[in-house]
Parts: C-alpha cells; sequence; structure tokens
C-alpha cells in the first residue's frame, strides 16, 4: 500500500525557518518525480515546487522562489522542504504528491499533510 | 503563466441530480488535465486524468471531457458520500490548480 507521510509542521515565526519531511512506502520511491502542494486555511491548493527522480530537475513556484528548497534521499524514501524567510502567507497544510507519469502527469497519492502556522 | 478558470465556484443540486463543473484554460493544454475531489479535513482525491480517464476504483458516475482550452467534469447522479469540493489541474508547464467547485447537496 502506497502511503506518504508527511510531519515537520509547527508554529514558527514570520522570518523563521522550518524543514519538511515527506516517509514514502508502498513503492519505489526513487522511480518517481515528486511535489509540494500546500493549502492556506479556507482557500484553494497551490503548488509549490517538483523534483524529479533523480533531483536532476527542480522548479518552484514564484511565490516561494529563492526562500524553499525541495530535496529528497532516495535512500531513505523521503522528500524534504526546507522552508526559510517564511510569512504569513506561508501558513498553510502541506502536502507531498507523488506525480503518476504519463501525459498529464497527475497526482495520484497525496499525504495526509501537515499543519504550517506562521505567526508572531 | 497558464490561468485556470473554474466555475462555478458553488453549486447546489438534489441527490440524483447531474452536475458538470468546467474548467478553461488561458492557452491549449492539450488534454493535460486532471480533475481531484477533496472532502473537508483530507487531502485531495485524483478521480480523472488525462481530461477523460478514470483513475482505478473511481464510481463510473464521474467522468470528464475536452481538449484544448476547454473542460468539463459532470457526475452523471449526485450521491449524499459526492459532497466535496472539486479542483481542475493542468499540467502543461508547471501544475497549476483552478479555483474549486464546492458541491452541496440542495
Amino acid at each position: 500500500e502506497v502511503q506518504l507521510v508527511e510531519s515537520g509542521g509547527g508554529l514558527v515565526q514570520p522570518g523563521g525557518s522550518l524543514r519538511l519531511s515527506c516517509a514514502a512506502s508502498g513503492f519505489t520511491f526513487s522511480s518517481y518525480s515528486m511535489n509540494w502542494v500546500r493549502q492556506a486555511p479556507g482557500k484553494g491548493l497551490e503548488w509549490v515546487s517538483y523534483i524529479s527522480s533523480s533531483s536532476s530537475t527542480i522548479y518552484y513556484a514564484d511565490s516561494v522562489k529563492g526562500r524553499f528548497t525541495i530535496s529528497r534521499d532516495n535512500a531513505k524514501n523521503s522528500l524534504y522542504l526546507q522552508m526559510n524567510s517564511l510569512r504569513d502567507e506561508d501558513t498553510a497544510v502541506y502536502y507531498c504528491a507523488r506525480e503518476q507519469g504519463g501525459v498529464s502527469t497527475p497526482f495520484d497519492y497525496w499525504g495526509q499533510g501537515t499543519l504550517v502556522t506562521v505567526s508572531s | 503563466d497558464i490561468q485556470m478558470t473554474q466555475s462555478p465556484s458553488s453549486l447546489s443540486a438534489s441527490v440524483g441530480d447531474r452536475v458538470t463543473i468546467t474548467c478553461q484554460a488561458s492557452q491549449d493544454i492539450s488534454n493535460y488535465l486532471n480533475w481531484y475531489q477533496q472532502k473537508p479535513g483530507k487531502a485531495p482525491k485524483l478521480l480523472i486524468y488525462d481530461a477523460s480517464n478514470l483513475e482505478t476504483g473511481v464510481p463510473s458516475r464521474f467522468s470528464g471531457s475536452g481538449s484544448g482550452t476547454d473542460f468539463t467534469f459532470t457526475i452523471s447522479s449526485l450521491q449524499p458520500e459526492d459532497i466535496a469540493t472539486y479542483y481542475c489541474q493542468q499540467y502543461d508547464n508547471l501544475p497549476q490548480f483552478g479555483g474549486g467547485t464546492k458541491v452541496e447537496i440542495k
């Protein structure tokens, strides 16, 4: 059974840092591209970042570029999101999601999410 | 950047009704369009990929159609368990989600 479990969320002050983790199991993690998607309270889904299976290709949304860093450790079946210079508007539930591959590369499995609250 | 315009933002329908949601892309995205269902407090769930393909295990009352810039998501007979917010998502270049459609029972 495919499982994605996020951790590392919490309360942080503006300007602070936080590192999110996503532990993967039930599939060959090293074969799949992964993404982070976030959802602010009461709002819609916002894609945050992408990393290819080998970490050779990385993309970020403009809203987090230069502040967030995505990475992965295939030996540990883990995905990470280092978040620096956090702002109030980064408050959201953060989901990791697996890309299925294929034509439109949908996100076929999602974690349960971890809440990040940026507030003084 | 490609913009996704999803409508309506909310709708109320009776059990058994046919429900239709549309998603329009600001430029041609071929069939690089997916649909997700999100229930309150839960992670999104993939329903339709490549505009019209039903994900394994998803009930056949859900369907999708369209290509290019105009796409449609349909629930042929609304059930109480379909109460959720539905999102379209394009992946022509970088992923982009529509604003969502909240579906409620009348």
